[in-house]
């Protein structure tokens, strides 16, 4: 069964500290993302990779390939950084049955971020 | 501004009625998607729609319909058939696949929360 998990589920941390959050999958991919989600719902796209690292501000995201395993990195963590993070993947084609533009997600990771 | 719109944000539904939720998009993107979010789940596909007028079946799509007869809109049906339709409905749009892309990146809705009573 091809499968997404993350770890941890739940997270918090003291303002400041470095995070790291953990995806793992079962079969090879085309592409994996990361995703937040607010308390409110709404969901925004963080990053698309297909390999190696990629930086905006205190976020990085890394992956690597072989191991099938990504991680997500928040440095000098703050409160507003508080949110569901959510690692999906599109299979590559001959693992997945469906339009290779479909997503399948993790269950996500709660992170709380106390001042 | 562009961007994907649903609505209501709080739908709530008697037994045995079906409701029908609101996606809009104008970004011109090509492919839509509707989502099914349980606590302690990850997201579930309920259809997705690859073009205008043709639609098809995610992992659980029974209980649920859906019309593509816009570009921008692709409304989802919850039916008197869905045995548990309490949930949060999350809408998503992406450009689409086309020749050698396989992935995008999927741009999402605020959501819908759907009780019934």
């Amino acid at each position: 069964k091809n499968e997404v998990e993350q770890s941890p589920q739940n997270l918090t941390a003291q303002e400041g500290e470095f995070i790291t959050i953990n995806c793992s999958y079962s079969v090879g991919i085309s592409a994996l993302h990361w995703l937040q989600q607010h308390p409110g719902g709404g969901i925004v796209s963080l990053f698309m990779l297909s390999s190696g690292k990629k930086k905006h501000g205190r976020l990085i995201a890394t992956i690597n390939i072989q191991e099938k395993h990504s991680s997500l990195h928040i440095t000098a963590s703050h409160p507003r950084d508080s949110a569901v993070y959510i690692c999906a993947v599109n299979f590559s084609r001959v693992n997945y049955g469906g339009s290779q533009g479909n997503l399948i997600f993790g269950k996500g990771t709660k992170l709380s971020v106390k001042p | 501004d562009g961007g994907i719109t649903q609505s209501p944000k709080y739908l709530f539904r008697k037994e045995g009625q079906n409701v029908t939720l609101s996606c809009e998009q104008n970004l011109n993107h090509d492919a839509m998607y509707w989502y099914r979010q349980d606590p302690g789940q990850g997201l579930r596909l309920i259809y997705y729609s690859q073009i205008v007028n043709d639609f098809q079946k995610g992992d659980i799509a029974e209980g649920y319909s859906v019309s593509r007869e816009k570009k921008e809109s692709f409304p989802l049906t919850v039916t008197s058939a869905q045995k548990n339709p309490t949930a949060f409905y999350l809408c998503a749009s992406s450009r689409g696949l086309a020749g050698l892309i396989t992935y995008d990146e999927q741009f999402f809705g605020p959501g819908t929360r759907l009780t019934v009573l």
